[in-house]
Formats: C-alpha cells, sequence, structure tokens
C-alpha cells in the first residue's frame, strides 16, 4: 500500500465550477497535512496546510481532514484556468516531523 | 520567488562527470532538504540537514554526496551517474522550531533539471 495515495487524474472541470482534490494516507499517527500546486515545469508551492480534523479555509481554497477515516482532501471553489496544475498532497511521519511524504499529485484542468 | 535559490537550473552531465549542484535559502531557515522528482513518481526524500547536521538519508546511493557547511547553503555532489539519475532535484527549507507550532511548512527552490548522458 502506498503512504499517500492520490488519484492521478485529470480531473476536468469548468470554469467557475468546484474542483475537488482528494487524497489518502497510510501513518495513523500523522499529524501535518501539506497541500502543494505545482505548474508544469516549475517547483512546488505550498497553499494549504491542516493538522486539525474539520475544514480549514483561505480563499477560494478549503482544506478537509478526517483523521479517523486518514484522508484529507483540498475544495477548490470559482475554479480558474489559472487553477491548471499538478497538486500534491503530503503528510508528515508520526516518527520524524521533519519527513513528508508525497503523493504523485492529481492533475487538475480548468477549462473555459 | 520564494526566497530559495539553486543552481545550476539544468545540467547535462556523462556518467564520468563530476558536477555539484548548489542550494541556497534566504529565509532564515535552520532545516533544509533534497528531494529527487522523476516523472510518474511522487517526490523522493533524499536527504535532511537540521542546523547544519545530516539527520536523514533516505538509502541514497554513494554517487550522491550532499554537503552542508552552515544553516543557509547546501551541496549536491555527484560522480559516477547513471541515466536512470536523470530527473528534477529540489531543494527545500523550513523552520525546525516550527515544530511547536505544528507548522513545518517547506519552501522549495525552482530545481535543477539534471539529465544524465
Amino acid at each position: 500500500q502506498k503512504e499517500v495515495e492520490q488519484n492521478s487524474g485529470p480531473l476536468s472541470v469548468p470554469e467557475g465550477a468546484i474542483a475537488s482534490l482528494n487524497c489518502t494516507y497510510s501513518d495513523r499517527g500523522s499529524q501535518s497535512f501539506f497541500w502543494y500546486r505545482q505548474y508544469s515545469g516549475k517547483s512546488p508551492e505550498l497553499i494549504m496546510f491542516i493538522y486539525s480534523n474539520g475544514d480549514k479555509e483561505d480563499g477560494r481554497f478549503t482544506a478537509q481532514l478526517n483523521k479517523a477515516s486518514q484522508y484529507v482532501s483540498l475544495l477548490i471553489r470559482d475554479s480558474q484556468p489559472s487553477d491548471s496544475a499538478t497538486y500534491l498532497c503530503a503528510v508528515n511521519t508520526a516518527y520524524n516531523t521533519d519527513k513528508l511524504i508525497f503523493g504523485t499529485g492529481t492533475r487538475l484542468q480548468v477549462f473555459p | 520567488e520564494t526566497g530559495v535559490t539553486q543552481t545550476p537550473r539544468h545540467l547535462v552531465m556523462g556518467m564520468t562527470n563530476k558536477k555539484s549542484l548548489k542550494c541556497e535559502q534566504h529565509l532564515g531557515h535552520n532545516a533544509m532538504y533534497w528531494y529527487k522528482q522523476s516523472a510518474k513518481k511522487p517526490l523522493e526524500l533524499m536527504f535532511v540537514y537540521n542546523f547544519k547536521e545530516q539527520t536523514e538519508n533516505n538509502s541514497v546511493p554513494s554517487r550522491f554526496s550532499p554537503e552542508c557547511p552552515n544553516s543557509s547553503h547546501l551541496f549536491l555532489h555527484l560522480h559516477t551517474l547513471q541515466p536512470e539519475d536523470s530527473a528534477l532535484y529540489l531543494c527545500a527549507s523550513s523552520q525546525e522550531n516550527a515544530r511547536t507550532s505544528g507548522n513545518y511548512e517547506q519552501y522549495f527552490g525552482p530545481g535543477t533539471r539534471l539529465t544524465v548522458t
């Protein structure tokens, strides 16, 4: 079983819609969860982090964490073509808080 | 720009060459990381340095040799690489004492695109 799993996509949504990106993780002791956005040819850019169960909102982005079910999701409201990128989920390990385990990423395509 | 710079941005080297990748962070952080990103694979952590001390070596082959002379600079020395080592090499930094706040945010540099011929 992969430590951090994401659907590779592509996930295609029309402009203005809500994009929902999901991630599951295997280490039940993980404490911190991150969403990075990576444009083609660029390096990852942190857009959200969450470490408490529930929702965390930042502008058009909402991160949702459910530790009991071991999943974390990212919602993007009012999706724009500029949101088209690969979204990486990262989870810290329970035994080494500096170590992040990344998923393979979900490619999002927002079409006009 | 995130405050983490990497040079060179692109590198082509033969299997017998020796080269070095450089990373510098201007954020006052005290932890630095090397990652490898290959196509269709997740980011792979290679090395972690906290306060200049190596705290993680993720079973990386000895043809990759890291060096951290101070908290702002990180090098990755390369020698006798293989074609399968071709990838994007990313450097990142974070603030180690962020443990108390629960935020382990890592900032990435732009990466070095390495091609081994």
